[in-house]
């Protein structure tokens, strides 16, 4: 078995701040993505990689900056907040394409 | 693009009765999960079923390919089983999932 962290749990920033939320997981696998959840909008993607150094984007990505320096993790950067961000941001993992995926327990982001 | 379409939106139970959710969805799925996510807490996945009927615990998932439709029946549904249930389907190679907007249960004694 393996885990999925991310840190922080809760994030509160200021509009215009820059913000990086952290992802690490230990199952060893290729692939990573960020997801965001609105209420009443589901799951949308953001960022991907499918190795180390690889970045793929969704279709969300404007506004934020992703980074996969180690094949263990994953972050996501909001490259300048804003309010109508405020959302939950999760990080999941797979092995392979079409394989099992795997969520961490979320960063929930608060925009003062 | 990919779209998943959930039915119910939402369901109340009481302890004890089964439950069936819907899931359609526009093209053919490569993968298909289910995932349980309780108020305020992350995605747990249920089942990864993309062809046939696979069963865990009191959940059976049946999904028919060529129909583009899957389902998850809950057997004698619990308090526990309060939640959210979502379906999602894989996009194309590495690019992740798309999800339905999902099934809200509640669950009462």
């Amino acid at each position: 078995g393996g885990i999925i962290t991310q840190t922080p749990k809760f994030l509160i920033g200021q509009e215009g701040q820059k913000l990086t939320l952290k992802c690490q997981q230990n199952f060893n696998h290729d692939t990573m993505y960020w997801y965001r959840q609105d209420s009443g909008k589901g799951l949308r993607l953001i960022y991907y990689s499918i190795t180390e150094n690889d970045l793929q984007k969704g279709d969300l990505s404007e506004g934020y900056d992703a980074s996969r320096e180690k094949k263990s993790s994953f972050s996501l950067t909001v490259t300048s907040a804003q309010k109508n961000e405020m959302a939950v941001f999760l990080c999941a993992s797979r092995l392979g394409n079409y394989a099992e995926q795997f969520f961490g327990p979320g960063t929930r982001l608060t925009v003062l | 693009g990919q779209q998943v379409q959930q039915s119910p939106s939402s369901l109340v139970l009481q302890e004890g009765e089964n439950a069936e959710l819907q899931c359609n969805f526009s093209s053919t799925a490569t993968q298909l999960q289910w995932f349980y996510q309780s108020p305020g807490g992350s995605l747990v996945s249920l089942l990864s079923n993309p062809s046939g009927t696979k069963h865990t615990g009191r959940l059976t998932s049946t999904t028919v390919t060529k129909e583009r439709r899957s389902s998850l029946h809950i057997s004698s549904s619990q308090t526990t089983d309060s939640g959210t249930y979502l379906c999602a389907i894989d996009r194309n190679y590495a690019q992740g999932l798309t999800f339905g907007l999902g099934t809200r249960v509640s669950v009462f004694p």
